[in-house]
């Protein structure tokens, strides 16, 4: 199980806008600002897309925001294309306890 | 451009041992933390381990803490993984990382990553 929490698959029409959520605890994403997602093709490496809860990596098109709110993190993803499908996790700083923390995992795919 | 390139993945049996490497180029290493993230078949990323730039601070997962042993050689830009006591439960595709940090006093996301080396733990 997973320390943060998202939902497995999330979906849309190309030119729709999806969220996907990112839940966790005070004690993460809640209690820090260092929250992150990644994108990952199959069969790939993932790649940076937010850092720091809403910034953006150069390069990353800025169809792609990140906000928090209380102990849930959220990546939305405007305007989506073909490309934008893909596995999307979430991460957190955690304390030095268990540092970072990532979510199982949300399967976008663009219907 | 900036590049991460692991090696050292293999099959090896419970109980064995291991060591992961990961070549980096493109930026100033020795400026960086680094991370291994591993990736079970089929399942989500889980991070294994962070050293701080000068190798003051790691940290471990809970899962190998004890068993794995991070480390780094700045004057070879290389990163080091040592596993130990291997079990069934540690096969996955294991990923060097930058961070965009170098202090390790949090994660400040992670930047780079390589394309990963695969370890599998099989009798």
């Amino acid at each position: 199980q997973s320390a943060l929490t998202q939902p497995p698959s999330a979906s849309g029409s190309p030119g729709q806008s999806v969220t996907i959520s990112c839940t966790g605890t005070s004690s993460d994403v809640g209690g820090y600002n260092y929250v992150s997602w990644y994108q990952q093709h199959p069969g790939k490496a993932p790649k940076l897309m937010i850092y720091e809860v809403s910034k953006r990596p150069s390069g990353v098109p800025d169809r792609f925001s990140g906000s928090k709110s209380g102990n849930t993190a959220s990546l939305t993803v405007s305007g989506l294309q073909a490309e934008d499908e893909a596995d999307y996790y979430c991460s957190s700083f955690a304390g030095s306890n268990n540092f970072v923390v990532f979510g199982g995992g949300t399967k976008l795919t663009v219907l | 451009q900036e590049q991460l390139v692991e090696s050292g993945g293999g099959v090896v049996q419970p109980g064995r041992s291991l060591r992961l490497s990961c070549a980096a180029s493109g930026f100033t290493f020795s400026s960086y933390a680094m991370h291994w993230v591993r990736q079970a078949p089929g399942k989500g990323l889980e991070w294994v381990a962070i050293i701080s730039f000068d190798e003051t601070h790691k940290y471990y997962a809970d899962s190998v803490k004890g068993r794995f042993t991070i480390s780094r050689d700045n004057s070879k830009n290389t990163l080091y993984l040592q596993m130990t006591s291997l079990r069934p439960e540690d096969t996955a595709v294991f990923y060097c990382v930058k961070d965009r940090g170098g202090y390790a006093y949090q994660s400040y996301g992670m930047d780079v990553w390589g394309q990963g080396t695969t370890v599998t733990v099989s009798s």
